[in-house]
């Protein structure tokens, strides 16, 4: 099946740094990731929608300029956290739409593995 | 602004037993796709079935089944024959047909599976 990877899975940086995730489709192509963030037992909160080749779409209440979102080519979308705080720590999600080429169905969904980040 | 609600918080079934979580919506599109995911103490979203809104039929996948009820807003999902390995966290989803990709979760359900 479909693969999307995230990297780091695990991050643990000091306050005030920058830290950049990865979502990578491995053998497909997304035209459209998403990022998602979901704090300790809670559920998974939509923050943005990364378009290849065009800016962020980021929903309300999701600082733009503290979440740099870049998707530079078809299969990787990078989410940068900014001079990132205590409250930033957190599970964060990213999923790939297929854009159907190959075998995969156009539209069909894949997620990462996730990336824990904890801000000291 | 469309709302899913699951209101069980945690759910406990013994093995072979079945166990039906709930989930609400509510929306005014008329045009939309529902979802379970299941997400595991690795944390990797899993797909478990989908229905789309202008199906009738519910949909079934193995052990898993879905109640659609599209006047009510209400998409439960069935675990039927449980096992040990469905012990996780249940997501309810909504997507809107023109929004291809975004979803909205719901709470979520922690399901429990005893020997």
């Amino acid at each position: 099946g479909a693969v999307v990877s995230q990297h780091p899975s695990r991050v643990i940086c000091k306050s005030g740094t920058s830290v950049k995730i990865e979502c990578r489709s491995l053998d497909f192509q997304a035209t459209t990731m998403f990022w998602y963030r979901q704090f300790p037992k809670q559920s998974l909160m939509l923050m943005a929608t990364s378009n290849e080749g065009s800016k962020a779409t980021y929903e309300q209440g999701v600082e733009k300029d503290k979440f740099l979102i870049n998707h530079a080519s078809l299969t990787l979308s990078t989410l940068t956290v900014t001079s990132a705080h205590p409250e930033d720590s957190s599970f964060y999600i990213c999923s790939a739409r297929a854009s159907g080429t190959g075998d995969l169905r156009a539209g069909e969904l894949f997620f990462g593995e996730g990336s824990r980040l904890t801000v000291l | 602004a469309q709302t899913v609600t699951q209101s069980q918080p945690e759910m406990s079934v013994q093995e072979a037993e079945t166990v039906t979580l709930s989930c609400t919506y509510d929306t005014s599109e008329s045009n939309y796709y529902l979802f379970w995911y299941k997400q595991p103490p690795s944390r990797q979203m899993i797909l478990v079935i989908r229905q789309e809104a202008y199906k009738q039929q519910n949909a079934t996948e193995n052990r898993f089944s879905v109640n659609f009820q599209k006047a009510a807003k209400s998409f439960s999902l069935k675990i039927s024959d449980s096992q040990l390995g469905d012990t996780a966290m249940y997501f309810c989803a909504f997507m809107k047909l023109r929004a291809w990709g975004k979803l909205q979760f719901g709470a979520g359900t922690q399901v429990v599976v005893t020997p």
